[in-house]
């Protein structure tokens, strides 16, 4: 079955780390994104990309990086320069144009 | 910046009870609008998208209409169940943007 699988599930970073999460996809779709969702704030867009080596930044970009050298792997790296980093992290990817999205699981970070 | 308002934010109704879920943005120009289930600690479910020449859509028990001029979906879920039970997202993409835009969503308990 066709679909996108975020690793790990739950994830901890220590003060001053940079942790990779991992998004993968096999529904062969161009573009892919990152949200964030903290209680009461709803999904806010962090980078997002539309086709292979090229992305760009969302609404909270700051503090996150990621790549895109495979269509069907987009990670996100969050370093260290990102200072509230404890959330709950979506992955999603669509057609471009009308297309609807489809997320995945989700990966829970918390700083310890 | 496209607005997108979901009211009202928490709603618990008695099973067998027919719901509407309203869902408001500020931008008419819209690509499309996509109705999301998520239950707790787990990703995004779709649940309908409508597109921009649309007005409603339906699967089930849910029904998703749709009225651009005035800015206004409203998701019409019949017959509710205690499986019902989640939070519902609306979210809307505007012609020229790529993401997706949220409201904050509506928390829905459904008692036996």
């Amino acid at each position: 079955d066709g679909g996108i699988t975020q690793s790990p599930k739950y994830l901890f970073r220590k003060e001053g780390q940079n942790v990779t999460l991992s998004c993968e996809q096999n529904l062969n779709h161009d573009a892919m994104y990152w949200y964030r969702q903290d209680p009461g704030q709803g999904l806010r867009l962090i980078y997002y990309s539309q086709i292979v080596n090229d992305f760009q930044k969302g609404d909270i970009a700051e503090g996150y990086s990621v790549s895109r050298e495979k269509k069907e792997s987009f990670p996100l790296t969050v370093t260290s320069a990102q200072k509230n980093p404890t959330a709950f992290y979506l992955c999603a990817s669509s057609i471009p144009g009308s297309g609807g999205y489809t997320f995945g699981s989700g990966t829970r970070l918390t700083v310890v | 910046k496209q607005e997108v308002t979901q009211i009202p934010a928490a709603l618990s109704v008695p099973e067998g009870e027919n719901l509407v879920l309203n869902c408001s943005f500020t931008d008419s120009a819209i690509y499309n609008l996509q109705w999301f289930r998520q239950d707790p600690g787990k990703g995004l479910t779709s649940l309908l998208l409508i597109q921009s020449s649309q007005r409603e859509q339906t699967s089930g028990r849910l029904n998703a209409s749709l009225d651009k001029s005035s800015g206004r979906s409203t998701l019409y879920i019949a017959a509710s169940q205690p499986g019902d039970s989640a939070t519902y997202l609306c979210a809307v993409k505007i012609n020229s943007g790529y993401a997706l835009n949220f409201g904050k969503g509506t928390s829905l308990l459904v008692t036996p």
